[in-house]
Parts: C-alpha cells; structure tokens; sequence
C-alpha cells in the first residue's frame, strides 16, 4: 500500500537555527511533492511544489529537495524564527491521478 | 483573494442525525475534496470530485456521500451520524494542471464537529 512517512516526534530547535522535516514515500510514482504548513485549528496552507525532473526549489527562506532515487524530500527551513512554528505537512498525488495523499505531518517548534 | 469556505466552523449533531458540511470556492476549481483529520491519524481523504456530478471514493468513505450539482458547491453528508464521525472535516479544492498534476490545495478553515 502506499505510505507518506513522517518524523513523528516533534523537532525543537533554537531560533536562528535551520531546521530540516523528511518526508519518505513508498508506493508511489510521484510526478511531484508538495509541502504545507498547518497551524492549530486550522486549515494547511500551501508552501513549495516540486516535480520529478527537479532537484532543489527554494522561496525565500524555504528550500526543499526531492531524491525519487531514494524516495525522499526534506524541508528546510534557514534562519528560523518562532512564527514559523507549526505542523508541516508533505503531500504527493495518488498514483490514481486526482487526489492528494497526506504524511501525518511533523510539528516544528522554535524557541528564542 | 482566493477562497475555500466551509458553512461552520463549530458543529455538534445528535447520533443518528443526518449531517450535511457545505463547501464552497470561489476559484473555478475542478477539483474538490472532503478530508478528515484526527489526531495521530493525519488528513484522510474521504471523497473526491474531479467535475460537476462527478465523485469518487477516497480512502474511508464509508459512512458518508457527498453532493456535486454545482462547480463551485461541494457537500459532504454523514447518513447517519455516529460518534466515530467526531473529528475535524477539511474541504479542499485545486486546479487540474497539465500533465495529470494537481496544482495546490487551497483549504478551508475546517469544521469542528462532534457527535454526542
């Protein structure tokens, strides 16, 4: 069956620091990845796409890789700061077309 | 500025009511869903639909259905509300993009509901 991994357990870092989430897939034949952020109580928020054909894409402060060799995207984010604390979720398209499917997502926390 | 709204923010129903989450986007979108989330399960797809009149199952549709009569108007209905139903409901949509992929998921604030 297909399955979105994501680190279960919360990642604290110190402000300032780079944090970097991973998302592992199995199953799936992703033409692409997408990432979101979720705060609590909320609906996710869209972040960053990357496709198949693409090693690296950066906006601002985010920079997320995708290997579809060793079926892996990690998420980092650089100089963080408390207000990026939340939920971040990876999605990839069902290998049936339309949906997305969700990882469970990994709780970010930045302290000052 | 580009909206996904969901009719409540805050729900609670009797067992066995019928229940229905309206869902509604202002952005021509083909595609729309219905998820849940729950703590430590995550967002599961529940249905989704590709075109007017036009829905598919997702992963756990048992239980509910949903309504298609409109581009715009997407509608989740539980048949019967049960207390396994309590949960967070998202409603999303997103544009069909060439090449079979999806562009972002625009979602909604969500609907808190609970089944007592």
């Amino acid at each position: 069956s297909q399955k979105i991994e994501q680190n279960s357990e919360a990642l604290n870092i110190q402000e300032g620091k780079t944090a970097t989430l991973t998302c592992n897939y199995t199953n799936y034949s992703p033409a692409y990845l997408q990432w979101y952020r979720q705060d609590p109580g909320r609906g996710p928020v869209f972040l960053l796409l990357i496709r198949e054909n693409e090693k690296e894409k950066r906006k601002e402060r985010l920079k997320v890789t995708f290997d579809t060799t060793l079926k892996q995207s990690l998420f980092h984010i650089t100089a963080s700061q408390p207000a990026d604390s939340a939920t971040y979720l990876c999605a990839l398209g069902a290998n049936s077309g339309y949906a997305l499917n969700f990882g469970k997502g990994t709780s970010l926390l930045v302290t000052p | 500025d580009v909206k996904v709204t969901q009719s409540s923010r805050y729900l609670v129903k009797r067992t066995g009511e019928k229940v229905f989450l309206e869902c509604v986007q202002d952005m021509d979108h083909e595609n729309m869903f219905w998820y849940r989330q729950d703590p430590g399960l995550g967002l599961r797809l529940i249905y989704f639909s590709y075109d007017v009149k036009m829905k598919e199952k997702g992963d756990i549709p048992e239980g509910y259905s949903v309504s298609r009569e409109k581009k715009e108007r997407f509608s989740l209905i539980l048949e019967s509300a049960s207390t396994n139903q309590t949960s967070m409901y998202l409603c999303a949509s997103s544009l069909f993009g060439a090449g079979n992929m999806n562009t972002e998921a625009f979602f909604g604030q969500g609907t808190r509901l609970t089944v007592v």
